[in-house]
C-alpha cells in the first residue's frame, strides 16, 4: 500500500522567512500529487497539484512544489510566508492503480509570527 | 466554493447510539468520500463511492457503513458509536482521477 510522509509536524517561521515542506510518498508507479491546506476551522482546499509534465508547479498564493521522480518527493515552497499562511498543510498522493483514492500525510502545521 | 453540504456539523452522543451524517452535493460529481480527520494522521479514507449504489471499502472502514441511492447524497452511518470514532467528519467530491478533491466543511462529531 502506498503511503506518504510529512517529516515536519510543525513548523515555526516569522514572517518573510522562506518556508519549504516536505513530502515523500512511497509508491513506485505513476502518481498525481497534490497540495492542500487547512486554515483554522476551515475545510481543506486544494493549494496545487501535480499530473504530469514540467515537475515545478505553482500554485495559489504564491506557493510552488517540485516532483522529483527520483527522490519520491514533491516538496511545498513558497519565499517569503505570511502571517495569513498560518494553517496546516497535507501532501496528498493518488497512486494510477489506487483508482480515485487519496493517500494522505499527517500534515505540517505552520505558524507564522508576525 | 464546490457545492459541498454536511450535516449535522456537530454532533455529541452516546456510546452504542447510531449516528448518520449526511453529505449533500450539487455538482453532479460521481465521486463522493468519506474521511475523518484526527490530530498526527492526516485525513484517512473510510468509504468512496464511484456511482449510485457503487460503493467500497477505504483504510479504516470498520465499524462504519455508507449508502448512495441518489448521485447528489452520500451517507455515513456509525451502527453503534464508540469513543474511538470521535473525530472530524469530511465528505470529499470529484469528476474523477483526473480531477483534485473537493471537501466540505466537516462535521465534528464527539462520542461519550
Amino acid at each position: 500500500a502506498q503511503s506518504v510522509s510529512q517529516h515536519n509536524h510543525h513548523v515555526i517561521l516569522s514572517e518573510a522567512a522562506s518556508l519549504e515542506l516536505g513530502c515523500n510518498y512511497s509508491y513506485g508507479g505513476t502518481v498525481n500529487l497534490f497540495w492542500y491546506v487547512q486554515y483554522p476551522g476551515q475545510h481543506l482546499q486544494l493549494l496545487l497539484k501535480y499530473f504530469s509534465g514540467d515537475p515545478l508547479v505553482k500554485g495559489i498564493k504564491g506557493f510552488e512544489a517540485e516532483f522529483i521522480k527520483s527522490k519520491f518527493s514533491f516538496n511545498l515552497r513558497k519565499p517569503s510566508v505570511q502571517w495569513s499562511d498560518t494553517a496546516e498543510y497535507f501532501c496528498a498522493v493518488n497512486a494510477n492503480n489506487a483508482g480515485n483514492m487519496l493517500t494522505f500525510g499527517g500534515g505540517t502545521r505552520l505558524m507564522v509570527k508576525p | 466554493d464546490a457545492g459541498i453540504t454536511q450535516s449535522p456539523r456537530h454532533k455529541v452522543t452516546e456510546t452504542g447510539t447510531p449516528v448518520t451524517l449526511r453529505c449533500h452535493q450539487t455538482e453532479n460529481h460521481r465521486y463522493m468520500y468519506w474521511y475523518r480527520q484526527d490530530p498526527g494522521h492526516g485525513l484517512r479514507l473510510i468509504h468512496y463511492s464511484y456511482g449510485v449504489k457503487d460503493t467500497d471499502k477505504g483504510e479504516v472502514s470498520d465499524g462504519y457503513s455508507v449508502s448512495r441511492s441518489k448521485t447528489e447524497d452520500f451517507l455515513l452511518t456509525l451502527e453503534s458509536a464508540t469513543s474511538s470514532q470521535t473525530s472530524v467528519y469530511f465528505c470529499a467530491i470529484t469528476r474523477g482521477a483526473d480531477q483534485p478533491q473537493h471537501f466540505g466543511d466537516g462535521t465534528r462529531l464527539s462520542i461519550l
